[in-house]
Order: C-alpha cells, then sequence, then structure tokens
C-alpha cells in the first residue's frame, strides 16, 4: 500500500524565514503529486501540481520540486508571512491515479 | 466557475438516522473523490468515480455508506443509519482525468 510521509508535522518560524516542507513515498511508478493548502475549518486548496514528466513548479513565492529517484517532493516557500499560517498537505497520485495524502505540516508564521 | 458544491456545510443528527451528502461537480469535470476527514486518521479516500462509474470504492468503511453518482453533475454520499464514529469532515473533490484536484468546502457532520 502507497504510504505518503510529511515531515516534518509542526513547523513555527519568524516572518521572513525561508521554509522547506517535504514529503515522501515509497511507490516509484508516479503519475502526478500536488500540494495543498488547508485553512483551519476550510477545504483544501490546490497549491502546485507536478507531473510525473517534471521536475518542479514555481507560483510566486512557493516552488515545488519533485525527485522520483528518492521518492520525495518538497515545498520551497520563500520570505515567509503569517498569512502563510495553515496546513499543507501533498498527495500522491500512482498508475491507479488514486491519491494518497500524508498527514500534512501544520505551519506557524509569527510576526 | 463556481467550483465544487457541497451540501449541507453542517449536519447534526442523532445516531441511527440516515444522511445524505451531496456533492455538485465543476463542469466538465469527469473524475469525483469522497473523503473523510478527522483528527485520528487524516484524510481518507472513501471512493473514487470516473465518467459517473465508481472505479475504486475500496475505502468505503462498510455496508452502511454507499455513494451514487446518477450523472456527470452531481454525487451523493449516504450513510444508513449513522453512528456517533462516523463524526468527521467528508469533502467531494473533482478533476478533469484525474489531474489537478479541486475540493469543495466540505460537511461537518456530527452524529450524537
Amino acid at each position: 500500500k502507497q504510504e505518503v510521509t510529511q515531515i516534518p508535522a509542526a513547523l513555527s518560524v519568524p516572518e521572513g524565514e525561508n521554509l522547506v516542507l517535504n514529503c515522501s513515498f515509497t511507490d516509484s511508478a508516479i503519475y502526478n503529486l500536488q500540494w495543498f493548502r488547508q485553512d483551519p475549518g476550510k477545504g483544501l486548496t490546490s497549491l502546485l501540481l507536478i507531473q510525473s514528466s517534471q521536475r518542479e513548479q514555481t507560483s510566486g513565492r512557493l516552488n515545488a520540486s519533485l525527485d522520483k529517484s528518492s521518492g520525495r517532493s518538497t515545498l520551497y516557500i520563500a520570505a515567509s508571512q503569517p498569512g502563510d499560517s495553515a496546513t499543507y498537505l501533498c498527495a500522491f497520485s500512482g498508475g491507479s491515479y488514486i491519491p494518497t495524502f500524508g498527514r500534512g505540516t501544520s505551519l506557524i508564521v509569527h510576526p | 466557475d463556481a467550483g465544487v458544491i457541497q451540501s449541507p456545510r453542517h449536519e447534526v443528527t442523532e445516531m441511527g438516522q440516515e444522511v445524505t451528502l451531496r456533492c455538485k461537480p465543476i463542469s466538465g469535470h469527469n473524475s469525483l473523490f469522497w473523503y473523510r476527514q478527522t483528527m485520528m486518521r487524516g484524510l481518507e479516500l472513501l471512493i473514487y468515480f470516473n465518467n459517473n462509474v465508481p472505479i475504486d470504492d475500496s475505502g468505503m468503511p462498510e455496508d452502511r455508506f454507499s455513494a451514487k453518482m446518477p450523472n456527470a453533475s452531481f454525487s451523493t454520499l449516504k450513510i444508513q443509519p449513522s453512528e456517533p464514529r462516523d463524526s468527521a469532515v467528508y469533502f467531494c473533490a473533482s478533476s478533469l482525468s484525474s489531474y489537478e484536484q479541486y475540493f469543495g468546502p466540505g460537511t461537518r457532520l456530527t452524529v450524537t
């Protein structure tokens, strides 16, 4: 069974720091990997999607990379802001196209 | 587009009652997913439809849960009878050919 692990589980940083969130998966047959943000009591908002043929995707201060050989994706957040505080989840989809989610990284950025 | 629409947003019911959750996917999307989220277990996939056909329902907890997708613009998740352990937030998501998923706002279910 596919397993998706996110490290760290929680992170608290001062405003302005550059952050790296990690997502690892066990299945090498990847279709795509998607990063989401979830605010408390809300649904999931899609941030970035990386297809298996891609190495990275960028949107504003966010950059997601994919390393299939090591079974890892990283989400890089530049110059963090208090508004970035949320839980960040990654979802792996393999050959079956069925997504498996990690437990998320809870991020707090304090002023 | 209005995004994925779910109703109701909140549901409080008593144990043993039937609960029906509804979802309208984004127009043009052909894949639909039902998830359940709890603090204990995180986000779990319950069932996945492609072109209105259930492809994988291995995540459905037990026979009390059933899901239908009668057409491309509507799906229901039914729990009968409901139990307190079913209390969770239920999300519906849709995508085009299992590409980028878009989530609805969720239904918070409380079973007393």
